[in-house]
């Protein structure tokens, strides 16, 4: 039972235009919203996150879309850059306590290619 | 600085050993995770702990074993009863904020 999924293996770009990557999730409990960058052979970094109780947030060039109704959230990077090229996860989790985030449960990934 | 540290980044096992994989924190973060990566499937949740001296499975535990008798650590051992051990596996820890903290992995390899 795949509760977050990113149906897009792969999305390629030009510099300077807009990245789009797109998540979707099955459990309405989660509260937590995050994006991650990997790159081979690395650990995951974190990019942003948003709360359930929010529909944008903005991080310079990231910023993210929450659709509660829909069940889908989507991460714009606008301007893409090259060096934007790695593979994006995007991740859900429901929080434990006020001070204790939960686990993250993480879509397959989507690799970005930024083409100069 | 704090952060999460892996060792080795590079492990072979031979068939039917067992192997652990190390993972320190020094973050002061109660909870610690296990995940493996394989292509195109993500990262999917081994085992994760809450507190010291507990722990839960995560989605795919069949075959692996963890301890987490110290706050810092959380070592995972990949047993003989692991059909497919071959993976990247990475372990991430978070405290009072969602956002979970990576190490920068370790490639297991059977030979």
């Amino acid at each position: 039972d795949q509760q977050v999924k990113q149906n897009s293996p792969s999305l390629s770009v030009q510099e300077g235009r807009i990245s789009i990557l797109n998540c979707d999730y099955t459990n309405s409990m989660f509260d937590y919203f995050l994006w991650y960058k990997k790159y081979p052979a690395e650990g995951p970094t974190f990019l942003i996150s948003i709360s359930s109780i929010k529909d944008k947030n903005e991080d310079g060039r990231f910023t993210v879309f929450l659709n509660k109704s829909a069940k889908h959230l989507s991460l714009h990077i606008v301007p893409s850059q090259p060096g934007d090229s790695a593979v994006y996860f995007c991740a859900a989790s429901v929080r434990i306590s006020y001070n204790q985030g939960g686990k993250l449960i993480f879509g397959q990934g989507t690799e970005l290619s930024v083409k100069p | 600085d704090g952060g999460i540290t892996q060792s080795p980044k590079y492990l072979f096992r031979k068939e039917g050993q067992n192997v652990t994989l190390s993972c320190e924190q020094n973050l002061n973060h109660d909870a610690m995770y296990w995940y493996r990566q394989d292509p195109g499937q993500g990262l999917r949740l081994i085992y994760y702990s809450q507190i010291v001296n507990d722990f839960q499975k995560g989605d795919i535990a069949e075959g692996y074993s963890v301890s987490r008798e110290k706050k810092e650590s959380f070592p995972l051992t990949v047993t003989s009863a692991q059909k497919n051990p071959t993976a990247f596996y990475l372990c991430a820890s978070n405290g009072r904020r969602v956002e979970a903290f990576f190490g920068q992995g370790t490639r297991l390899t059977v030979v």
